[in-house]
């Protein structure tokens, strides 16, 4: 049972350019978070998707931006990139239901900005 | 959102049991302890959750104090795989989606 994958590994863009990253969450999945970890910081959460709509989203810009696919699958999409987006970018999916479901996260894709 | 507090690092011996702590003094109600650890070079992976009761898992043992303000994260015999960044987060029941991170414990196991 393939657990969360995401693409590409690393990546290297130059400021302003855009950026897309792909997510697959673990079978029997319905619910796609997107953090962003600075070095040597937590993770940050950008936002959640379930039912292929934005659920919640955290304090960040429009700039960021994901969609949904009916196969749950899912992209995170950065526009006009700064430099302070050089992160690891992680992501985590989950199954919908009620209390403490836990989430299980990908490797993350290495973004550099330069 | 609920904040928690970590050492930002601990040391233990291998083969010997480590006790990594975590204070939420703003804890609700309704907010379960999650435990969460990151191996170098990969994401974070579940080890343990809990509300009110001490919890068991293959992995772990949660204490939780009776006011629930503090928890522990309890690993029997430490080793070398078990050098990663622990983090202690809560979650609200319902009303939110996102887990708050914060910088974690960075735990170093000794041969």
């Amino acid at each position: 049972d393939a657990g969360v994958t995401q693409s590409p590994t690393h990546l290297i863009k130059t400021r302003g350019q855009q950026v897309t990253l792909r997510c697959s969450p673990k079978s029997g999945h319905d619910t796609v978070s997107w953090y962003q970890q600075a070095l040597g910081q937590g993770p940050q959460f950008i936002f959640q998707y379930y039912e292929e709509e934005e659920r919640q989203r955290g304090n960040f810009p429009d700039r960021f931006s994901g969609h949904q696919f009916p196969n749950y699958s899912s992209e995170l999409n950065v526009n006009a990139l700064l430099l302070g987006d050089s992160a690891l970018y992680l992501c985590a999916s989950s199954l919908n239901r009620g209390g403490t479901y836990e989430q299980y996260f990908g490797p993350g894709t290495r973004l550099t900005v330069t | 959102d609920a904040k928690t507090t970590q050492p930002n690092s601990m040391e233990s011996n291998e083969e010997e049991p480590v006790h990594l702590p975590c204070n939420h003094s703003t804890i609700s109600g309704t907010d379960y302890i999650h435990w969460y650890r990151q191996l170098p070079s990969q994401g974070p992976e579940y080890v343990i959750h809990g509300l009110t009761s001490n919890v068991n898992n293959r992995m772990a043992s949660l204490a939780i104090a009776e006011d629930r303000k503090s928890s522990t994260l309890i690993l029997h015999r430490a080793t070398l795989r078990d050098a990663a960044v622990y983090y202690c987060i809560l979650r609200p029941f319902s009303g939110t989606y996102k887990y708050i991170f914060g910088t974690g414990t960075r735990l170093k196991v000794l041969a």
